[in-house]
Formats: C-alpha cells, structure tokens, sequence
C-alpha cells in the first residue's frame, strides 16, 4: 500500500527564516507524489508534484521538494518565510483504491509564522 | 487553473433529515470527480470516485446508501447525506480531474462544505 507520513503536526518559524516540512513515503513502486497547501476556508492548492523526473521539484511561491529514494522522503523546504505561507500543508501519494485510483493524504503539518 | 466550487459551504441540519453537496467544475469538463471527508485535525480520506453517467465506487468502509452520489453532468456531481446523525458531522471536500490537457490526470479542489447534523 502507498503511504505518507508527515513527522511535524506543527512547525513555528520567524518570517524570513527557512522552512522544512518533513514527508517519508511509503510505496513499493516508484510513486507520485505531491505537496498540497490549505488555507482556512479555501479549497487545496497544489504547490508541486513529483512523476519520476527530476528529483528535485520546484512548485509556487519559492516551495521546492527533493525526492530522496534512498531516504524514503520527499521534504518541503522554501528559503525564506512570508507571513502568507501560515496554512495546513499535506504530503500526498498517489496511490490505487477500489475506483483504481486515488490521493492518500498525510495528516498535515500546520505551518506558523510569526513577525 | 481549473476552479472548482462546493454548494453549500456550511450547513446545519437536524437529525434523521438529508442534505445534498454540490460540486461544480466551472471552467473544465471532468469525467471523473471525487467525494473527499476531513474530520477536525485530520487528513482527508477518500469516500469514492464519481464518474460520469456511471454509478459511483465507493472506498471500503462507506455506506454507498447513505452517501448517495450523483455525476449527471461533465461538470456537475452531487453528494447526498442520507438520514443523517451527529457522527456525520464533518468537513466534506470534492475534487476534479482534469482528463486532457496540459492539467491532465491532475484534480483540483472545491473549498468544501462543513456539514453540522444536530
């Protein structure tokens, strides 16, 4: 079965300080696999996703992942904070399902920022 | 990018009554739909798959005569609660996916409707 685990339900940082939003995977295929943000009362934004191409994905809004075979792990990082970015964030893999295909979400990492 | 809208956002209903969800593609044709629930604090977990002009799969687990889903329309599926109780009670989002096109095999996200059953 295919599966993500997100290590942080919470992760605090400075405005203007990196951030790393840890995701392991589990799959015994080569997955796909995704980052998805959510804003109270807005829908899920896509920030990027991985297919087997590059390793190192770049999304919106300065977010980039590195997919890390080895390390089972596909982290979120962005260099530097905005106030903005204060949201629940989801590591998702594609996975199958009765219908023959779905999304199996993390639990979610609420990210803080604070001035 | 492609837009997706819910119907209602919020709403409260009593007990034993049925409530219907609507999900709308607004820009995109989407054979394929799917119902999504997020309890507070969680992840979301897939309750079944709509397709088009077909009966919906659903996930292990879900009642397929409570949660009545209906995809009459390219752009258009619809969750009914059926006789709904307090455990009901939660956050219910769809998706889209898109089947051609530079978005394809990607699904994007109605805001959700949070659903309160007194």
């Amino acid at each position: 079965a295919q599966s993500v685990t997100q290590l942080d339900s919470h992760v605090s940082v400075s405005e203007g300080t990196p951030v790393l939003l840890r995701c392991n995977y589990s799959s015994s295929y080569s997955p796909s696999l995704f980052w998805y943000v959510q804003h109270p009362n807005k829908g899920l934004q896509l920030l990027l996703k991985y297919t087997s191409a590059a390793t190192l994905v770049k999304g919106i809004n300065g977010f980039e992942a590195e997919f890390k075979k080895s390390e089972t792990s596909f982290h979120l990082t962005k260099p530097s904070a905005h106030m903005s970015d204060a949201a629940e964030y989801f590591c998702v893999v594609s996975a199958t399902s009765n219908s023959g295909y779905a999304l199996n979400f993390g639990k979610g990492t609420s990210l803080l920022v604070t001035p | 990018g492609a837009v997706v809208s819910q119907h209602p956002s919020w709403v409260i209903c009593k007990s034993g009554t049925s409530v219907k969800i609507e999900c709308r593609s607004l820009d995109f044709q989407a054979t394929t739909m799917f119902w999504y629930r997020q309890f507070p604090k969680q992840s979301l977990m897939l309750m079944a798959t709509s397709n088009e002009g077909s009966k919906a799969t659903y996930e292990q687990g879900v009642e397929k005569d409570k949660f009545l889903i209906n995809h009459a329309s390219l752009t258009l599926s619809t969750l009914t609660v059926t006789s709904a109780h307090p455990e009901d009670s939660s956050f219910y989002i769809c998706s889209a996916r898109i089947s051609a096109g530079t978005f394809y095999n990607e699904q994007f996200f109605g805001p959700g409707t949070r659903l309160t059953v007194l």
